[in-house]
């Protein structure tokens, strides 16, 4: 089954304790990308990467890495999470790029206290 | 880089009814243009899609419009039903990129 998996799916952590969230996908995907939810806001991208080794800023970077040393993982890192972090996290992929349909993972909800 | 605005941000309708979202684009190399729909609680959806070489596009009670021209596109839900109401975001995409509006939060009200 093609899909896109996130891990933790819920997390509730401190504040300055370093945390990663992974992603992973089954599709062969070259194009991945983080995108934070918040009310309001709709989904804002943090970081995108078109292939392996090769990611970019999104709109939202800031407190955030990234790493893409395998195809199907993308992980997210917050070396120093803070409560402003809290926040409803998407992992996406699809093939190529732009121009293409992009699955979610199913979310991962974190709180930072 | 892409910068996608979407209105209205809440839409209540009756039952019935038809609605209508409206995104605009500001990158005119976006050539794709795909609606998501995200129930409470739940991942976004695709529910349809556009390409720039298309004028319009319908599935079932889903229309998307898209103008080139005016940078402008158009999700058109008639007959609604309870089961539309959730959260509806509108994109674009360039060669290498998506980027979303804000979202509309569709209420239907039996």
């Amino acid at each position: 089954e093609a899909q896109v998996t996130q891990n933790p799916r819920y997390l509730i952590t401190v504040t300055g304790k370093k945390l990663t969230v992974t992603c992973s996908q089954n599709m062969n995907h070259e194009y991945m990308s983080w995108y934070r939810q918040d009310p309001g806001l709709g989904l804002r991208q943090i970081y995108y990467s078109m292939n392996v080794e090769v990611t970019d800023k999104g709109d939202v970077p800031e407190g955030y890495k990234v790493s893409r040393k395998e195809k199907r993982n993308f992980p997210l890192i917050l070396e120093s999470p803070s409560p402003n972090q809290t926040s409803l996290y998407f992992c996406a992929s699809s093939s190529r790029g732009g121009g293409n349909t992009i699955y979610f993972g199913e979310g991962s909800w974190l709180t930072v206290v | 880089g892409e910068n996608v605005e979407q209105h209205p941000s809440t839409l209540s309708v009756q039952e019935g009814d038809s609605a209508v979202i409206k995104c605009t684009y500001s990158d005119s190399a976006s050539n794709y243009f795909p609606w998501y729909k995200q129930e409470l609680g739940k991942r976004p959806q695709l529910i349809i899609d556009i390409r720039s070489n298309v004028g319009e596009k319908k599935d079932q009670r889903i229309a998307v419009t898209l103008n080139k021209t005016a940078k402008h596109f158009s999700l058109h839900i008639t007959e609604t039903q309870p089961e539309d109401s959730a959260v509806y975001f509108c994109a674009a995409s360039p060669a290498y990129d998506m980027r979303f509006g804000a979202g509309t939060r569709l209420t239907v009200k039996p």
